[in-house]
């Protein structure tokens, strides 16, 4: 459980905050996904690294912003985000992008937005 | 449209007894990857199982197998001998080439003592 790392693990902040979510991978891995997790509802990929170079971007709003320094690295920095968006963030990585790859899961972050 | 569907939003067993979670998706794809995953209550995500499209032998990993029934786009999860610690969402799980991974939307499984 501890192949991938997301801090912090609980997060609340207001409509007009700025945070930033950070993902961390200690498996060599070469690809890195961002996914949110609402209630009832099936996980949504939100963006996908691979080489530190952003490879998809699933129509996300403006206000989730990704960064990939290096390939142990990611980071989701929020600002002016709206209720709708609270909900539980995962980070995933896998060896590489492609379809046979599986995908490690880091714990997540659950974020409120009040 | 949805991809993959979990019709059974809970289940329950009974400890050390069987229970099928279903799963079904819907492609026109021949080759293509099929995963089980399980979230325990505040605890990551892991991969429980995986099927590959083109192989017609279930998956099997100790006490957890599949039902892959291509024809019928179906991808049903059999955990037998059930255990305290089997309580967990299950999700299943669906992609093709390298575009993104598609999620149901999970099924939550107790079980009793």
């Amino acid at each position: 459980e501890t192949g991938v790392t997301q801090t912090p693990r609980h997060l609340v902040m207001g409509m007009t905050n700025k945070k930033s979510l950070k993902c961390e991978q200690h498996l060599g891995h070469n690809a890195m996904y961002w996914y949110k997790q609402s209630a009832k509802k099936p996980l949504e990929l939100m963006f996908v690294y691979s080489l530190e170079e952003r490879v998809e971007n699933n129509s996300v709003p403006s206000r989730f912003s990704p960064e990939c320094p290096n390939s142990s690295h990611l980071f989701l920095h929020l600002h002016t985000l709206q209720p709708e968006d609270s909900a539980l963030y995962l980070c995933a990585s896998s060896l590489g992008r492609g379809y046979q790859e599986t995908q490690y899961f880091g714990p997540g972050t659950r974020l409120l937005v009040l | 449209a949805q991809t993959v569907t979990q019709s059974q939003p809970e289940m329950s067993v009974q400890e050390a007894e069987t229970v099928t979670l279903s799963c079904t998706y819907d492609t026109s794809e021949s080759d293509y990857y099929l995963f089980w995953y399980k979230q325990p209550p505040s605890r990551q995500m892991i991969l429980v199982i995986r099927q590959e499209a083109y192989k017609q032998q279930n998956a099997t990993e100790n006490r957890f197998s599949v039902n892959f029934q291509k024809a019928a786009k179906s991808f049903s999860l059999k955990i037998s001998d059930s255990q305290l610690g089997d309580a967990a969402m299950y999700f299943c799980a669906y992609r093709r080439n390298n575009n993104d991974m598609r999620f149901g939307a999970g099924t939550r499984l107790t079980v009793k003592p």
